[in-house]
């Protein structure tokens, strides 16, 4: 079967640090994207891991563990404005190679 | 700019209604998708297709159908609304390929509420 896990909720405050966890079981992997979503807009593409290890882009950075099935979402001197979902998303292989498969999302509420 | 637009931000329809609900998307991307996004369920896949007038369902076709008659234009239809299908609706693009790091790029959804 297909099961991605993320939490649901997480708080911090501004300027401290925040892991976002994804656990996954799937049948086969072709990568893993995250998204952030804020309340009531579009999601939009953070990042992509397809080989294990960490992958940095500015304050965010996401790390991959294929053998654990395990992906974190880092996000550094957190703003008020990462208020938002974050979204797992794995690609597994299939026939059109392109549809991905959601975890239902972690809310980070960000607190002054 | 990557721009992927729907047709409506809110819509509210009738059951049994037939209803449409329109995507475009500006980038010449080959695979177009929709999902429907509800609370505590997160993102799910209805259909989605790889090219012009091809379509492959997803986890959750029932009620559903689409179409894709141009490459930039991709709609979803209930035919026969009913009102487990008030949801927000999201649809979206990529370039076509299996091991490359190409995102989904996403439309700012449509509000459907059947009444």
């Amino acid at each position: 079967g297909q099961n991605i896990d993320q939490p649901t909720e997480m708080t911090a405050t501004e300027g401290a640090i925040v892991q976002i966890n994804c656990t996954y079981q799937t049948s086969g992997f072709n990568g893993l994207f995250w998204y952030q979503q804020h309340a009531g807009e579009a999601p939009t593409f953070l990042s992509y891991n397809v080989l294990d290890g960490l992958e940095e882009k500015g304050r965010f950075s996401s790390f991959l563990s294929r053998s654990k099935g395990y992906s974190y979402l880092l996000l550094k001197e957190l703003q008020m404005k990462d208020s938002a979902s974050y979204l797992c998303a794995v690609r597994p292989p299939n026939q059109a190679g392109t549809a991905l498969i959601f975890g239902k999302g972690t809310t980070l509420s960000v607190s002054s | 700019d990557v721009k992927v637009t729907q047709s409506s931000r809110y819509l509210v329809k009738r059951t049994g209604e037939k209803v449409f609900l329109e995507c475009v998307q500006d980038m010449d991307h080959e695979n177009m998708f929709w999902y429907r996004q509800d609370p505590g369920l997160g993102l799910r896949l209805i259909y989605f297709s790889y090219d012009v007038k091809m379509k492959e369902k997803g986890d959750i076709p029932e009620g559903y159908s689409v179409s894709r008659e141009k490459k930039e234009r991709f709609s979803l239809i209930l035919e026969s609304a009913s009102t487990n299908q008030t949801s927000m609706y999201l649809c979206a693009s990529s370039l076509r390929g299996r091991r490359i790091n190409q995102p989904q790029h996403f439309g700012d959804g449509t509000r459907l509420s059947i009444l």
